[in-house]
């Protein structure tokens, strides 16, 4: 079975401009989410996508959306980047059998993302 | 809130030694924990995890932690060292009633293995 896929897995950008990206979860998986990993603040947990809708948020501003499709996949936008957007940005997807915290997270390889 | 504080960001070990990466969590409810490695220019691979059954947990490539409520600790150990356990080891919580799948992470343990 294949693994979770992000595209792309680099990416340059200026600031000012809005980036998209994406990401295919485990075939049967329901669940999306979404991490940022920087030097600096390490791992830092986005938001999470179930069934198209955003069910938990981290404390990023608002510049940060995702959405979720009917196939599970789920794309990130960034709107109006700074320099400190500049990170791996991480995506996971797990089957989501109990719900209740408990289950596995599996991450794809990330994108990273460079901001001049 | 949950957080997780992990003791040491780089640890070096002799090939064959053993290998102790620390974790502690705080959580206000009971905590599932979880260890993750992620080598280089790759995302994060889960070790193992726990979720209130067994108190001590055995996961892939020899590694095992055991959960200790009373020190509030998830500490992760290897008792022999290779030189392909090199990568960046990160312990993360999450807990019951998280609706749904927010991990906190702690800040990583670089682990590099000597010949």
């Amino acid at each position: 079975k294949a693994g979770v896929t992000q595209t792309p897995r680099y990416l340059i950008k200026t600031r000012g401009q809005q980036v998209t990206l994406s990401c295919s979860p485990i075939s049967g998986h329901r669940s999306v989410s979404w991490y940022q990993q920087t030097p600096g603040q390490g791992l830092q947990f986005l938001f999470e996508y179930f069934s198209e809708t955003q069910r938990n948020k981290g404390n990023f501003p608002g510049r940060f959306s995702g959405r979720q499709f009917s196939n599970s996949r789920s794309e990130m936008n960034v709107s109006t980047l700074e320099l400190g957007d500049s990170a791996l940005y991480l995506c996971a997807s797990s089957l989501l059998i109990a719900g209740d915290g408990t289950d596995t997270q599996y991450f794809g390889p990330g994108t990273r993302l460079t901001v001049l | 809130a949950q957080s997780v504080t992990q003791l040491g960001s780089h640890v070096s070990v002799s090939e064959g030694a053993l290998v102790l990466l620390r974790c502690n969590y705080s959580s206000s409810v009971p905590p599932y924990l979880f260890w993750y490695v992620q080598y280089p220019n790759q995302g994060l691979q889960l070790l193992l995890k726990y979720t209130s059954a067994a108190t001590l947990v055995k996961g892939i490539n020899g590694f095992e932690a055991e959960f200790k409520k009373s020190e509030t600790s998830f500490h992760l150990t290897k008792p022999s060292a290779h030189m392909s356990d090199a990568a960046e080891y990160f312990c993360a919580v999450s807990s019951f009633k998280a609706a749904g799948n927010k991990l906190t992470f702690g800040g990583g343990t670089r682990v590099l293995v000597k010949p």
